[in-house]
C-alpha cells in the first residue's frame, strides 16, 4: 500500500513550456486535491475532484487545468508554464468530503 | 470566506518541555472540522490531531492535544514532553464540507537539546 505518489519529485522547466504532474493513489479513494505551497504560506488549493468524473476549481486556479484520469488518477497540467508557477506542489486524496486528507510527498517546480 | 491565521511565525522549545501553538479561524458555518499537520524538513504532510467541531470534548493523542475554544474561534495546538522530532512546520487547517482543507501560515517549531 504505497498510499498517495507524485511524479516527478523535481523538475525544471523554462517559461512557456508545459508538463503535467501526475498523482495516483491505491486506498480506493474518492475525492483527490492539488494544492501548492509557496514560502511563507500553507497550502492553497487549485483544483479538486469530489468523484471520478468530477472537478472543480480551488483557490489558485488560473493557469492550471487537471484530469480525473479514473478513480485511482488525478494529473495537474501546466500549459505555459511561468515563473509564479515556482512552488512545491502537493496531491492529497481522501475516502469522502468529511474524511482525512492523505498527502503524496510533493512535487518541486522550478520554472526560469 | 473561511479564513484560518497562525500567529505566531516561529516557536521555540526546550526539549521535555510544553510549547503550545496558536490558530484563529473565522468562519459562518456551524459544520468542520479543524486539522493540525506537521512538515518536517522532508515536506511530507503528516495529520497530528483533527477536531470535530460538534465535539466538545478536546481531542489528544498521546503527547499533543488541542484547546478548542468554538465560541472563540479558536484551535490551539499543545505538544507535551517535547522532543526532537518534534521540529517542523505545523500548519493548522480548516475543512467545510465541501471538502477543501484552508491552511493557515504555519508555525516553525524548533526543539532545543
Amino acid at each position: 500500500n504505497a498510499g498517495v505518489t507524485q511524479t516527478p519529485k523535481f523538475q525544471v522547466l523554462k517559461t512557456g513550456q508545459s508538463m503535467t504532474l501526475q498523482c495516483a493513489q491505491d486506498m480506493n479513494h474518492n475525492s483527490m486535491y492539488w494544492y501548492r505551497q509557496d514560502p511563507g504560506m500553507g497550502l492553497r488549493l487549485i483544483y479538486y475532484s469530489a468523484s471520478e468524473g468530477t472537478t472543480d476549481k480551488g483557490e489558485v486556479p488560473n493557469g492550471y487545468n487537471v484530469s480525473r484520469l479514473n478513480k485511482r488518477e488525478f494529473s495537474l497540467r501546466l500549459e505555459s508554464a511561468a515563473p509564479s508557477q515556482t512552488s512545491v506542489y502537493f496531491c492529497a486524496s481522501t475516502p469522502g468530503l468529511w474524511e482525512t486528507q492523505y498527502f503524496g510527498p510533493g512535487t518541486r517546480l522550478l520554472v526560469l | 470566506a473561511q479564513t484560518v491565521t497562525q500567529s505566531q511565525p516561529e516557536m521555540s522549545v526546550q526539549e521535555a518541555e510544553t510549547v503550545t501553538l496558536s490558530c484563529t479561524y473565522d468562519t459562518s458555518e456551524s459544520d468542520y472540522y479543524l486539522f493540525w499537520y506537521k512538515q518536517p524538513p522532508s515536506r511530507q504532510m503528516i495529520l497530528v490531531i483533527r477536531q470535530e467541531a460538534y465535539k466538545q470534548q478536546n481531542a489528544t493523542e498521546n503527547r499533543f492535544s488541542v484547546n478548542f475554544q468554538k465560541a472563540a474561534k479558536s484551535f490551539s495546538l499543545k505538544i507535551s514532553d517535547s522532543q526532537l522530532g518534534d521540529a517542523a512546520m505545523y500548519f493548522c487547517a480548516y475543512r467545510s464540507g465541501g471538502g477543501k482543507l484552508i491552511f493557515g501560515q504555519g508555525t516553525e517549531l524548533s526543539v532545543k537539546p
